[in-house]
């Protein structure tokens, strides 16, 4: 079936460091991929709208300088945490939206955990 | 953001027992998706719903659709071990752009 990809699936980085985090549709195109977070035992909350092609659209209370999101092309999404501090630690999750027609309509990454030392 | 209120929080069950669990919601959705999580993964959907008062079975799930648009619920049948995990609702506005509203988790811990 289809599948998202995230890499990495877990990361540890010093504070002050930039990570990058990157989520590819392996089957299919994506227009609109989209970035969610994730603290233990919580839900998960949308971050931003990516566009292939455009800028990302944030949600309220998220830094878009902080969170770089770049929809380069119709398979490739990744979102930049620039200098990560020990509060950035979380599940970072995409997802992605298949063409029009298919019965999911929406496919989620296995996710990447960030901690920040 | 916006997040569904989803209950209970927590069941802790006898492996064989049904299970059941709801998500309301103060705004409606067109539709209305649950997911399972295991620790570390992303979420997985198990059941789509379309349509007002839709009634869906996926095995030994059943989920419905509540006829006010604003509420669902998810029905696990003779629960077994593999279906420990974190179970989330999530609301579809049509138009919204695929943009999922989801619910604040329930998670399943099962006895054997």
């Amino acid at each position: 079936g289809a599948v998202v990809s995230q890499h990495p699936s877990r990361v540890i980085c010093k504070s002050g460091t930039s990570v990058k985090i990157e989520c590819r549709s392996l089957d299919f195109q994506a227009t609109t991929m989209f970035w969610y977070r994730q603290f233990p035992k919580q839900s998960l909350m949308l971050m931003a709208t990516s566009n292939e092609g455009s800028k990302a659209t944030y949600e309220q209370g998220v830094e878009k300088d902080k969170f770089l999101i770049n929809h380069a092309s119709l398979t490739l999404s990744t979102l930049t945490v620039t200098s990560a501090h020990p509060e950035d630690s979380s599940f970072y999750i995409c997802s992605a939206t298949p063409p029009a027609g298919w019965d999911e309509k929406l496919f989620f990454g296995s996710g990447t955990q960030l901690s920040v030392l | 953001g916006q997040q569904l209120n989803q209950s209970p929080q927590s069941m802790f069950i006898q492996e064989g027992e049904d299970v059941s669990m709801n998500c309301t919601s103060s705004s409606i959705f067109n539709t209305w998706l649950w997911y399972k999580q295991d620790p570390g993964e992303g979420p997985v959907l198990l059941i789509a719903l379309y349509k007002a008062g839709e009634l869906t079975s996926n095995g030994r799930l059943t989920a419905q659709f509540g006829i006010t648009r604003k509420d669902s619920f998810l029905n696990i049948s003779a629960s077994i071990p593999s279906d420990v995990g974190i179970y989330f609702c999530a609301g579809l506005l049509t138009g919204g752009g695929n943009k999922l509203t989801f619910g604040t988790g329930t998670q399943l811990k099962v006895e054997l």
